[in-house]
Order: C-alpha cells, then sequence, then structure tokens
C-alpha cells in the first residue's frame, strides 16, 4: 500500500501568517491528491481536487500543488475560523488513503 | 448525497450491517469508499467497491475484517461486521468519487459495548 505522510503533525500560528502543510507519498501518485479540513464533531470538508483544485465556496486564502510524491497545501494568511485538522488523501481505483492528520490551532 | 444510516448500539460478537444510500444518476459507475474514525483519531481509509461489477478492495489493515458490498437496485452501499468488537467503535463515514470530487455522508456512530 502506497503511504501518506504528513507534517507537521500539529502547528501553532498567529492570525495572518502563512501556513504551510506538506503531505508526501511513497511512491508517485500524479496529482491524485485531495485536502481536507475538519472541526471536531463536523465531517471532513473537501478544500482542493487534484492537487491543486479550489473546490467551489473555498476561500481563496486556500491552495494546493505539488505532484508526484510531493504535496502541500497553504493557507496565504490564517484566519480564526481555519482553527481545524486538516488532511490529505490518495485516491485511486486501488485505494483512498489518508494522512494522519495536521492540527492547527492558534498562537 | 449520500445518506446513511442512524446510530447503532451492539454487544461484542454481533453482526451490524450499516448503509449508504446515494441520490443522483449513475451510481453503479462511481467508486464508493467508507472511512472509520476512531473516537479523537485521524481518518482511516477502509475500502472502496465499484458498484457496477462490484470490484471489491480492502486496505490491509481491514481486509477480513469487514465486508462492503452494494445492491445496485436501489443505490445503496453497505458495511457489515459478523462479529463486533469493542475496538470498532467509531464514527464511519462513507463518501464517492465523481469526476474527482468526494462527497460524503453524514456518519454513522457504532458503538459496541457490554
Amino acid at each position: 500500500d502506497i503511504q501518506m505522510t504528513q507534517s507537521p503533525s500539529s502547528l501553532s500560528a498567529s492570525v495572518g501568517d502563512r501556513v504551510t502543510i506538506t503531505c508526501r507519498a511513497s511512491r508517485a501518485i500524479h496529482t491524485n491528491l485531495a485536502w481536507y479540513q475538519q472541526t471536531p464533531g463536523k465531517v471532513p470538508k473537501l478544500l482542493i481536487s487534484a492537487a491543486s483544485t479550489l473546490q467551489s465556496g473555498v476561500p481563496s486564502r486556500f491552495s494546493g500543488s505539488g505532484s508526484g510524491t510531493d504535496f502541500t497545501l497553504t493557507i496565504s494568511s490564517l484566519q480564526p475560523e481555519d482553527v481545524a485538522t486538516y488532511y490529505c488523501q490518495k485516491y485511486d481505483s486501488v485505494s483512498w488513503t489518508f494522512g494522519q492528520g495536521t492540527k492547527v490551532d492558534l498562537k | 448525497q449520500l445518506v446513511q444510516s442512524g446510530a447503532e448500539v451492539r454487544k461484542p460478537g454481533e453482526s451490524l450491517k450499516i448503509s449508504c444510500q446515494a441520490s443522483g444518476p449513475g451510481f453503479s459507475n462511481y467508486w464508493i469508499g467508507w472511512v472509520r474514525q476512531l473516537p479523537g483519531k485521524g481518518l482511516e481509509w477502509m475500502g472502496i467497491i465499484y458498484p457496477s461489477d462490484s470490484d471489491t478492495r480492502y486496505s490491509s489493515s481491514f481486509q477480513g475484517q469487514v465486508t462492503i458490498s452494494a445492491d445496485r437496485s436501489i443505490d445503496t452501499a453497505y458495511l457489515h461486521w459478523s462479529s463486533l468488537k469493542a475496538a470498532d467503535t467509531a464514527m464511519y463515514y462513507c463518501l464517492r468519487l465523481v469526476f474527482g470530487v468526494f462527497y460524503w455522508g453524514q456518519g454513522t456512530l457504532v458503538t459496541v459495548s457490554s
């Protein structure tokens, strides 16, 4: 199975900071990568698919990049409502594996 | 849209099947999967099924522990346990991949306790 490794596992940042979360696949996955945001008690919300396609209604401060094995989720200016856990997910017709998650909170 | 069955409480050793009904056309032609979230933990992919031919893939962590199936006549996917354990207590989500976009069900809370 392809493994997905996120880093860091948690981070603290101030409002307005630029935040970067990375996700590394154990083998190349082209751009078959999604990013989610989850707050406690809620269903995960899809932010980005195909590594860089922002979903409708998602603020433009979120962006995704990468291909192959290395991917990045960037929040250009952290807002209080962005406090959440973020997950990457690899997908194809074989598996839909998640990273272990990155918890983002306010400093 | 995906609508999951309601919360369940079972005893260890009991069986359980939870469901996920899809609305909209093309049920057979899109992969549907199941995800587990243990209390306070991350998302774990369990397996996926392609309803058109019932091609099913399991995570190595869940192979042999659960069974995923689908009934094309009622646009519904299922997750089945033959013998539950306390460690199966979790929230379970179904999700469907349509043209590169994931749609999620609302989740089904399964509690296994004696």
